[in-house]
């Protein structure tokens, strides 16, 4: 299996511009996460699905954030207007349905906002 | 949502053991103790996982508390390649509401 595949791997915008982030999930995971990480904040769960339906958005930082599961092998993470706050790095996840809950990750995007 | 307690950095030589402490003293009886590594530019690795019995991998062992409020990772052989930062993290049923603390920086001196 080829793991969780993100692409890009990198992205530079500039303030203002719309970024999406896309995640294909391990083949099989009913659910996927989506995770931000920064040196100050630390690794921060934003988003999880689970059968492309939206559990818990609490961590979502805000409404500029939104995050879509359109099919069991593809989900976006949409950033507009993206702000340099926004800078970090972002991280895929999925796992099997039942214990023990594992999650296994992406190689994340690096996302910069000018 | 139970959290878990690391200390922020430890140092090992090579070709020793580590032993990676972690306290989750709030765990509930469904919580599974799950222990990921981070090397530079990556994603978080699974390394191992346990409910209440000790575990051993290929990678790692993990050795629980018989009271489930602490757990230690264990390398038996530390390699410059382990050096990275090791999360220590509970998942359960209860809305994977999953918290990733600071982890464990570990340095590997050759």
């Amino acid at each position: 299996d080829a793991g969780v595949i993100q692409s890009p791997r990198h992205e530079v915008t500039e303030m203002g511009q719309e970024v999406t982030l896309r995640c294909k999930p391990i083949s099989g995971h009913d659910y996927l996460f989506w995770y931000r990480q920064t040196m100050m904040r630390g690794l921060e769960l934003l988003i999880y699905f689970n059968n492309n339906v939206p559990i818990d958005d609490s961590g979502m930082p805000e409404d500029r954030f939104s995050a879509k599961m359109p099919n069991a092998s593809f989900s976006t993470l949409k950033i507009q207007p993206s702000e340099p706050r926004d800078s970090a790095v972002y991280f895929c996840a999925s796992s099997i349905p039942g214990p023990p809950w594992t999650q296994y990750f992406g190689p994340g995007t690096r996302l910069l906002v000018l | 949502d139970a959290k878990t307690t690391q200390p922020n950095s430890m140092e090992s030589n090579e070709e020793e053991p580590v032993h990676l402490p972690c306290n989750h003293s709030t765990i509930s009886g469904t919580d599974y103790i799950h222990w990921y590594r981070q090397l530079p530019s990556q994603g978080p690795e699974y390394v191992i996982h346990g409910l209440t019995s000790n575990v051993n991998n290929r990678m790692a062992s993990l050795a629980i508390a018989e009271d489930r409020k602490s757990s230690t990772l264990i390398l038996h052989r530390a390699t410059l390649r382990d050096a990275a930062v090791y999360y220590c993290i509970l998942i359960n049923t209860g809305g994977f509401k999953t918290i990733f603390g600071a982890g464990t920086r570990l340095f590997v001196k050759a």
